[in-house]
């Protein structure tokens, strides 16, 4: 079984301030790792995805994530975040076998000007 | 190209009554699944449909089915409605093999009362 942490409820940042966001995953075989945002009242739109490869992944918006192995993480990053980028982010695992997606709890980012 | 389409958006039901979801797939995805997601939590797995099959269920009791069509388009079904059922349902359609990008629609609200 898989299990995601997300370490922080709230991230509070100013605009144009650099940003991560933490992510610890648990399971037993190897899986692909996701980062999806959702922004008030919307669906979940995929930032990037981990599947295998290079372990710094380069997603939509600006937005980068770094898988550790040894350290069973994957943090997201934002060298310069915008007032748009207001919303709800989410972590999520699934295992190489299935679309399953196992999410954290979420991290609330709010950019003040 | 229209991406996952829900319906109904929003709704408000009684406890004890039985609601139905709709969900019609990103053109070419063949594999349809449900989440819940409670207010303040991130989305949980309730189940998976490929090839009009049940091919995955999450932890959730009997009172929730589904059904798949031949149009891979999808019903999510509620039976004997709890005020805990209260939650935003996403469905999320993939091609089926692991690893491509799932898409979520923009939810239906269920408010039971």
């Amino acid at each position: 079984a898989q299990s995601v942490t997300q370490l922080d409820s709230q991230v509070p940042v100013f605009e144009e301030a650099p940003v991560e966001l933490r992510c610890n995953y648990s399971s037993s075989v190897s899986v692909y790792l996701f980062w999806y945002v959702q922004y008030p009242n919307q669906g979940l739109q995929l930032l990037l995805k981990y599947l295998s490869g290079s372990t710094l992944v380069k997603g939509i918006n600006g937005f980068e994530a770094e898988f550790n192995k040894s350290q069973t993480s994957f943090h997201l990053r934002k060298p310069s975040v915008h007032i748009s980028d207001t919303a709800e982010y989410f972590c999520a695992v699934s295992d190489r076998n299935t679309d399953k997606l196992i999410f954290g709890t979420g991290t609330r980012l709010q950019v003040f000007p | 190209d229209a991406g996952v389409t829900q319906s109904p958006t929003h709704l408000i039901k009684t406890r004890g009554q039985q609601v139905t979801l709709r969900c019609s797939p990103k053109s070419g995805h063949d594999t349809v699944s449900w989440y819940q997601q409670a207010l303040g939590q991130g989305p949980q797995f309730i189940f998976q449909y490929y090839e009009e099959e049940e091919r995955q269920r999450g932890n959730f009791p009997d009172r929730f089915s589904g059904h798949q069509f031949p149009n891979y388009s999808s019903e999510l079904n509620v039976n004997a409605l709890l005020l805990g059922d209260s939650a935003l349902y996403l469905c999320a359609s993939s091609p089926g093999t692991t690893g491509n990008t799932i898409y979520f629609g923009e939810g239906s609200w269920l408010t039971v009362v």
